[in-house]
């Protein structure tokens, strides 16, 4: 079965410094999805950014990167010019890449996210 | 198309009593989830329905609960007899077909139990 770890249950950064979330998982697939969803106080989940394991490149969306390293099976989220907004739960998600599985999500714990000010 | 769309948003009652939650969909999404999340963890998935068809159900899915797709539109979820180690948020998410879609969650049910 995969598992997806995440290491830092909190963490906090300075409103416009950058922040790593660490994340590692286990699987025995070699087509696979891995994800970053953020989720604010009593607000829906929302997708961060998705890595596609067959891409080599580490995905970017405006001030969010991933960090993926394949073979040592980690997946970690940069968030450069940290805002107020940035604050919120952070998971990091696994899903198969067939669909064998029904595509259905193995989340970490999570890691809350602080910005000061 | 206004998300996925979860009722109630709060739900409190007492041990013993059953609840309903209620999930509407992506109306063009054909798969519905529902996963559960208590403090401190992650979500965890319960089941999965393909249209009318629930294809998969968690291990976490005890005889209590019980989840239907009618006409593959709206999701329900009944938990029975419910007791206190079922608190939690209960999320609702759909997709499209094919590995490409991409998931969209509902803003939850939280359920407490008193």
């Amino acid at each position: 079965a995969q598992t997806v770890t995440q290491s830092q249950p909190e963490m906090s950064v300075q409103e416009a410094e950058t922040v790593t979330l660490s994340c590692t998982y286990d699987t025995s697939e070699s087509d696979y999805y891995l994800f970053w969803y953020k989720q604010p106080p009593s607000r829906q989940m929302i997708l961060v950014i998705r890595q596609e394991a067959y891409k080599q490149q580490n995905a970017t969306e405006n001030r969010f990167s991933v960090n993926f390293q394949k073979a040592a099976k980690s997946f970690s989220l940069k968030i450069s010019d940290s805002q107020l907004g940035d604050a919120a739960m952070y998971f990091c998600a696994y899903r198969d890449g067939s669909g064998g599985s029904n595509y259905k999500l193995t989340f970490g714990k999570g890691t809350l996210l602080t910005v000061n000010p | 198309d206004t998300g996925v769309s979860q009722d109630p948003r709060h739900k409190i009652t007492k041990r013993g009593q059953n609840v309903t939650f209620r999930c509407d969909p992506i109306s063009e999404h054909n798969r519905l989830y529902w996963y559960r999340q208590t403090l401190g963890q992650g979500p965890e998935f319960l089941t999965y329905f393909q249209n009318e068809a629930q294809l998969e159900k968690s291990r976490l899915l005890s005889d209590r609960f019980s989840a239907e797709r009618p006409k593959g539109s709206f999701s329900t979820l009944e938990i029975q007899r419910t007791e206190q180690g079922d608190s939690a948020m209960y999320l609702c998410a759909s997709r499209g077909g094919g590995a490409n879609y991409g998931y969209t969650f509902g803003s939850g049910t939280r359920l407490t139990v008193v």
